[in-house]
């Protein structure tokens, strides 16, 4: 069966401080893989997905990067986190329709 | 306009309540319809999923879109403490990667 993983579960961080978030999905080959951030009353907020190796696609500019070394590995990146980069991040990945999320980061930045 | 509109609630009932959650959208376009249950501080989990019209049941949980109000409902029968949670609804047009979440709604099963 297939499995997502996240880490850290929760990170507070200070303002100007990187960033690296990593996603790892097991028991499944060519995932479509997204990054979503969550915050309270807002919804789910797509902020990349990637088809493949190296191809990555933004739907929100900001400061944030997003980069896929591997097959199934996803990583989210900031050089430098705001404090309006607080929020609850979700990796997701699917085949298909539809989309099966990890456990989140809660990121709190100070 | 917002692509797809939930109302946040919170939303409290009585145990053994049928609950009813519904989202309206705009874009009529749209056909694959799915419905997550996420709980504090946890991804969301994938409830159901419908494509097209209709009603689909599982278990204590039936999904049901009407496409020609826009309107898709998910109705939870002999509800129970566990099911506390915010629900969200999702749609998308294709298989593609354009997917529209609404922005949940708050439910507390009270025992």
């Amino acid at each position: 069966s297939q499995t997502i993983h996240q880490w850290p579960a929760t990170l507070v961080q200070p303002v100007g401080s990187p960033l690296s978030l990593e996603c790892t999905v097991e028991g499944t080959s060519n995932p479509n893989l997204y990054w979503y951030r969550q915050a309270a009353g807002r919804g789910l907020q797509l902020l990349f997905y990637s088809v493949g190796i190296g191809q990555i696609s933004s739907e929100v500019p900001q400061n944030l990067s997003a980069s896929r070394p591997q097959d199934r590995q996803f990583i989210l990146s900031s050089k430098k986190l705001l404090l309006s980069d607080s929020g609850f991040y979700l990796c997701a990945w699917s085949v298909g329709t539809g989309r099966n999320f990890g456990p989140g980061t809660r990121l709190l930045v100070l | 306009q917002k692509e797809v509109e939930q109302d946040p609630g919170p939303l409290s009932v009585p145990e053994g309540a049928i609950v009813s959650l519904n989202c309206t959208y705009s874009n009529s376009a749209f056909q694959y319809f799915m419905w997550y249950r996420q709980y504090s501080r946890k991804g969301p989990e994938l409830l159901m999923y419908t494509y097209s019209s209709g009603n689909k049941e599982d278990g204590r949980f039936t999904a049901q879109v009407d496409k020609s109000s826009k309107y898709i409902s998910l109705f939870i029968r002999d509800s129970q403490p566990s099911d506390s949670a915010t629900y969200l609804c999702a749609m998308s047009a294709n298989t593609g990667n354009q997917f529209y979440f609404g922005t949940g709604t708050s439910l507390t099963v009270i025992p």
